[in-house]
């Protein structure tokens, strides 16, 4: 059984500040890893992927991989109120010609005025 | 450019009947997943379609079905409906097979069934 774990949260920061959401997955075969951010009542949208090690920045939102620990990051700069959403780490690994993904539950971000 | 548009958004049915949901994606994209989305179990891929062939399926139970059709729409089939199908259900489409490194997963906004 492939696992993606998120701490729930709620991750609470101030405004301005770096919020940090970890991810561990279980399936050392997987290939592509994703952000998504989820507003309440909303659908997933893309913010960040990453496929190899090491760091991958775009704005205020940098990804980090570690094949070896089996870990990524997501690091949000500058925090804001608007940033307050749930974030979904997403493991993709490869099967059947196509790419299959697993979502770990979310981590809650509170960033606060 | 049209998003994936799920229809409908919101749906109540009662225990044992079934239900049809649709999911037309963006405009070019030939690949079609769907999700169920619960509080308890976060986001589970149900099966992914691609030029009419289910290329991956979850691990879900036979009640649980789609097909896509020939304009790249796709429809999901709930029957014998239990208490625990209650969820939002997301459609997300990618020009190439599955979530790859040049083709994201574009979702829908979803359709949230109730089972009674």
């Amino acid at each position: 059984q492939k696992e993606v774990e998120q701490n729930s949260g709620p991750l609470s920061v101030p405004e301005g500040a770096i919020a940090s959401l970890n991810c561990t997955y279980s399936d050392r075969g997987s290939q592509s890893f994703f952000w998504y951010r989820q507003y309440s009542g909303k659908s997933p949208e893309l913010i960040m992927s990453i496929y190899s090690n090491g760091d991958k920045e775009d704005g205020r939102f940098t990804a980090q991989l570690n094949k070896a620990s089996q870990y990524v990051s997501l690091l949000i700069r500058d925090s804001q109120p608007s940033d307050s959403a749930t974030y979904l780490c997403a493991v993709t690994e490869r099967a059947g010609g196509s790419y299959i993904p697993t979502f770990g539950r979310g981590t809650s971000l509170i960033v606060h005025p | 450019k049209a998003g994936v548009t799920q229809t409908p958004r919101y749906l109540i049915k009662t225990r044992g009947q079934q239900v049809t949901l649709s999911c037309s994606p963006i405009s070019g994209h030939r690949s079609v997943s769907w999700y169920q989305q619960t509080p308890g179990q976060g986001l589970q891929f149900l099966f992914e379609y691609f030029s009419e062939t289910q290329r991956n399926k979850g691990n879900f139970p036979g009640r649980f079905s789609g097909r896509q059709f020939s304009n790249s729409r796709s429809e999901m089939n709930v029957s014998t409906l239990e208490l625990g199908d209650s969820a939002l259900y997301l459609c997300a489409s990618s020009s190439l097979p599955g979530q790859g490194a040049d083709s994201p997963l574009h979702f829908g906004n979803g359709t949230r069934l109730t089972v009674t």
